[in-house]
């Protein structure tokens, strides 16, 4: 059974602040890494992917994959009152054939 | 470019009623997706096509949904004698071998 597990929150950060979004996911074969954002009533909107153990920075996002402790993490620095969303992690075995499976989601507030 | 398109967007049913929603992928992406969010939860999967492959049916609920994809394009998503739980919103998303999803609108489903 594949699991993606996240915190549902709401975490609430105040404007400018870091916030640190984590993901855990049981399937040790695992490949690929994904970060959604998902607006209320809107469709999924990638933020970040990685493959690779380490960080990966993009503007004001860094993913963070530890494949030894099967954990990712998004942070996201200078916090917005915009970034007010909910972030789903998603997760694959990067082989043919194997569906992306999503966690349940983490919903962020940040406050002006 | 075109993005994902599905339809309908919005669908109201009477319970026990068959119903059809469409999704129309990316032109070129080989991957396709049928997820199911329900209000304030996370993206359930229900099945995966890719290319010539068979498909990853795990995740349908029960044998009243069915799924299929024509030419390796279009799919429908049929939902047999709908019940109220079935409400929820659809989800199409289609993408490269390994490579980021990209969602539809998604159809709101209403089974009253």
């Amino acid at each position: 059974q594949k699991e993606v597990e996240q915190n549902s929150g709401p975490l609430s950060v105040p404007e400018g602040a870091i916030a640190s979004l984590n993901c855990t996911y049981s399937d040790r074969g695992s490949q690929s890494f994904f970060w959604y954002r998902q607006y209320s009533g809107k469709s999924p909107e990638l933020i970040m992917f990685i493959y690779s153990n380490g960080d990966k920075e993009d503007g004001r996002f860094t993913a963070q994959l530890n494949k030894a402790s099967q954990y990712v993490s998004l942070l996201i620095r200078d916090s917005q009152p915009s970034d007010s969303a909910t972030y789903l992690c998603a997760v694959n075995l990067n082989q043919a054939g194997t569906a992306l499976i999503f966690g349940k989601g983490t919903t962020l507030s940040v406050s002006s | 470019g075109a993005g994902v398109s599905q339809s309908p967007s919005n669908k109201v049913t009477e319970k026990g009623k068959d119903v059809e929603l469409r999704c129309d992928p990316i032109s070129g992406h080989t991957a396709l997706y049928w997820y199911r969010q329900s209000l304030g939860q996370g993206l359930e999967f229900l099945i995966y096509f890719q290319g010539n492959s068979a498909p990853d049916k795990s995740g349908l609920p029960s044998d009243r949904f069915s799924a299929e994809r024509t030419g390796g394009s279009v799919s429908t998503l049929t939902i047999q004698r709908t019940q109220q739980e079935d409400s929820a919103v659809y989800l199409c998303a289609s993408s490269l071998p390994n490579s980021p999803l990209h969602f539809g609108n998604g159809t709101r489903l209403t089974v009253t």
